[in-house]
């Protein structure tokens, strides 16, 4: 199994560009999460899913919009992206909320210039 | 709002030694509880967590956690720590007062000395 997927790894954005971050989990999860990390503020979440064709807001929303068309994908959209979105994106899923492990992908490491 | 509180973020200790990294929670319910490491250049991997029941938890890499409700406190111990631990730990609640969101610390860096 691959577990969670994400790509790309690395992209480089000019202010203004607009992109989507593809995050794949083969473990038939619930529930999947777009995470972004920056040094010395654990994890934020942005948006999450607590299943297909649902999505729901986060710590972090402004700026970002998310998809969950199929269970085992979940998108990330930035549309307009701003240097302060410069980060380190991570991907997670769970089979559910609450007391469940939740396993992540490698990340997304984005620069907006 | 719940929040986590890991006061140290970066702990240098010499292979060998022993460790406590410290994770503090603020929340009056019941929860669960989570440490979750991240080595380098990779995603988060689930460390050990406290679900119910024994209040202490222990990992298959000799690392342990003991949840402490009356100080809102899931220290992260190991008595004698590997080069191989460098990495950096997140503690993580989740309750009903965060709708079963996970709340994420802003990690401890471990830091081995040879």
């Amino acid at each position: 199994n691959a577990g969670v997927t994400q790509t790309p790894k690395f992209r480089v954005l000019k202010t203004g560009q607009s992109m989507t971050l593809l995050c794949a989990q083969d473990m038939n999860h619930e529930y999947m999460y777009w995470y972004r990390q920056d040094p010395g503020m654990g994890l934020r979440l942005i948006h999450y899913s607590v299943g297909e064709g649902t999505t729901a807001k986060g710590e972090v929303p402004d700026g970002y919009n998310v998809s969950r068309l199929k269970k085992q994908n979940f998108l990330l959209g930035l549309e307009s992206a701003a240097p302060s979105q410069t980060s380190v994106y991570f991907c997670a899923s769970s089979l559910r909320g609450g007391d469940t492990e939740a396993f992540f992908g490698q990340g997304t490491r984005l620069t907006v210039v | 709002a719940q929040s986590v509180t890991q006061l140290d973020s970066q702990v240098p200790v010499f292979e060998e030694a022993p460790v406590e990294l410290r994770c503090n929670y603020s929340s009056s319910v019941s929860v669960y509880l989570f440490w979750y490491v991240q080595y380098p250049n990779q995603g988060l991997q689930l460390l050990l967590k406290y679900l119910s029941g024994s209040t202490l938890v222990e990992s298959i890499n000799g690392f342990e956690a003991e949840f402490n409700k009356s100080q809102t406190s899931f220290h992260l111990r190991k008595p004698s720590v590997h080069i191989s631990d460098t990495a950096e730990y997140f503690c993580a609640v989740s309750s009903m007062d965060s709708n079963y969101q996970l709340i994420w610390g802003a990690g401890t860096k471990l830091i081995i000395k040879p």
